[in-house]
């Protein structure tokens, strides 16, 4: 199994750009999130998913939006990138809210 | 004043001595992580605590639910236990996190 799978790892845009993060699990996991980490703050919850169909904000939803059409992926799209996003963005992913998540690797994301 | 919060931010230790991460939250909860972010940026899940103790290879993790406190021990502690320590609350599915524990074990 490959577990949590993010793609790209690396990013740079411009402010303005739009992209799209992935994230796919092979683990038929309920429950998907993504958090951003920032130098100082920990992890904050971006979005999370408990279902295909489902979706809701966590603390950080501004500037980004999520669709979950299948169990397996659970891509997080900027809408127009600010500096502010410079982020490292983690997919986690478990069987439900209430069991140990796991993590995908990371994509780290500059915007200029 | 974060949700959660840790002590301490940095700990440097001797390899062999014994370690103690606390974790300290505001809120209610239906569950408690302890995770290991590796020098390398990945995470690892390492516990999920929502009443007692947890206790895995040289690792235990405790809780007090009316304290609203947590305590991370490493015992025999190793220069491969060098990581960050993250603690998170969970509140129905949301997930508030601590800002992390920075270990260093020297040889």
């Amino acid at each position: 199994n490959a577990g949590v799978t993010q793609t790209p790892k690396f990013q740079v845009l411009k402010t303005g750009q739009s992209m799209t993060l992935q994230c796919a699990q092979d683990m038929n996991h309920e429950y998907m999130s993504w958090y951003r980490q920032d130098p100082g703050m920990g992890l904050r919850l971006i979005h999370y998913s408990v279902g295909a169909g489902i979706t809701d904000q966590g603390e950080v939803p501004n500037g980004y939006n999520v669709s979950r059409s299948t169990t397996e992926d659970f891509p997080l799209r900027l809408l127009s990138a600010a500096p502010s996003q410079t982020s490292v963005y983690f997919c986690a992913s478990s069987y439900s809210g209430v069991q140990p998540q796991h993590f995908g690797d990371g994509t780290r994301l500059s915007i200029l | 004043k974060n949700e959660v919060e840790q002590s301490p931010q940095n700990l440097t230790a001797q390899e062999g001595e014994f370690i103690t991460i606390n974790c300290s939250y505001s809120v209610g909860i239906s569950a408690l992580h302890w995770l290991q972010q590796h020098p390398g940026g990945g995470i690892v899940s390492l516990f999920m605590l929502s009443s007692g103790k947890k206790k895995h290879g040289r690792l235990i993790a405790t809780i007090n639910i009316q304290e609203k406190h947590s305590s991370l021990h490493i015992t025999a502690s190793h220069p491969r236990d060098s990581a960050v320590y993250i603690c998170a609350v969970r509140r129905n599915n949301d997930m508030r996190f601590g800002a992390g524990t920075r270990l260093t074990v020297k040889p």
